[in-house]
C-alpha cells in the first residue's frame, strides 16, 4: 500500500514563500518509477490541478494560475515531491494535495491521481 | 482548456436508489475520464478511470461509461456510505480539469 504524506502547509503572508513536502512510501513501490501531481482545494470549493513532475524530473507542468510563482521538484534519493511555493497570493489558501499516477510506464495512466495524500492546508492571509 | 460540466451539482437520494451523474467536456476526450469520490474532510480517492474501468476496492455496485464528451456515472443500490462528493476529471491533456463536483447526500 502507498502513503503520501504532505507538510510544510501553514499561515504565511501574502507575497511570501512557502515549501510543500510529499513525502511517499510504500511496499514494493519504486518511486523513482512515478509521475507526481499537485492538486489543490479551496475551502468549501472544487478540485484544481497545480502541477505536474515526470518520473524522473525532467518533464514539469504547471496550471496557468501558478506559472512563474510555484516550482515541482523531487528528490528520488528522499522518495520525496516538493512545491516551492513563491509569490503568494490570498487566492493560493487551500489544501494542497499530492498524488501518484495509477500506473507507471503508460502514457494513458500518466493523468489518473490514483494515490493521493492527506493534504496540507496553506493559508495566505495578513 | 478543456472545460467538464457535472450534472446535477447536488442530489439527494434514499438508500437502495439508483443513482446517475453526468459530466460533459468542452471538447472529446476519448475515454479520458475518471471519477473521484471525496468523503467530507477526507482526500479524493480514484473510483472509476478510464471512463469505465473500477478501481481496485472500489464496490461494484459504482460503473462508468461514454466516450467523446459525454459519460456518466452510476451507482446501482446506493449505500450509506456513498454519501459523498464526486469529481470527474480529465486526463486526455494538460491543464487536467475536474468537473465542479456534485454532492450526493442520503435522504
Amino acid at each position: 500500500q502507498v502513503q503520501l504524506v504532505e507538510s510544510g502547509g501553514g499561515v504565511v503572508q501574502p507575497g511570501r514563500s512557502l515549501t510543500l513536502s510529499c513525502a511517499v512510501s510504500g511496499f514494493a513501490f519504486n518511486f523513482s518509477d512515478y509521475a507526481f501531481h499537485w492538486v489543490r482545494q479551496a475551502p468549501g470549493k472544487g478540485l484544481e490541478w497545480v502541477s505536474l513532475i515526470s518520473f524522473d524530473g525532467t518533464y514539469k507542468n504547471y496550471a496557468d494560475s501558478v506559472k512563474g510563482r510555484f516550482s515541482v521538484s523531487r528528490d528520488n534519493s528522499k522518495s520525496t515531491l516538493y512545491l516551492q511555493m513563491n509569490s503568494l497570493r490570498t487566492e493560493d489558501t487551500a489544501v494542497y494535495y499530492c498524488a501518484r499516477v495509477k500506473e507507471a510506464y503508460r502514457a494513458a495512466m500518466a493523468r489518473v491521481l490514483g494515490n493521493w495524500g492527506q493534504g496540507t492546508l496553506v493559508t495566505v492571509s495578513s | 482548456d478543456i472545460q467538464m460540466t457535472q450534472s446535477p451539482s447536488s442530489l439527494s437520494a434514499s438508500v437502495g436508489d439508483r443513482v446517475t451523474i453526468t459530466c460533459r467536456a468542452s471538447h472529446s476526450i476519448s475515454t479520458y475520464l475518471n471519477w473521484y469520490q471525496q468523503r467530507p474532510g477526507t482526500a479524493p480517492q480514484l473510483l472509476i478511470y478510464a471512463a469505465s474501468s473500477l478501481q481496485g476496492g472500489a464496490p461494484s455496485r459504482f460503473s462508468g461509461s461514454g466516450s467523446g464528451t459525454d459519460f456518466t456515472l452510476t451507482i446501482s443500490s446506493l449505500q450509506p456510505e456513498d454519501s459523498a462528493t464526486y469529481y470527474c476529471q480529465q486526463s486526455y491533456s494538460t491543464p487536467l480539469t475536474f468537473g465542479q463536483g456534485t454532492n450526493l447526500e442520503i435522504k
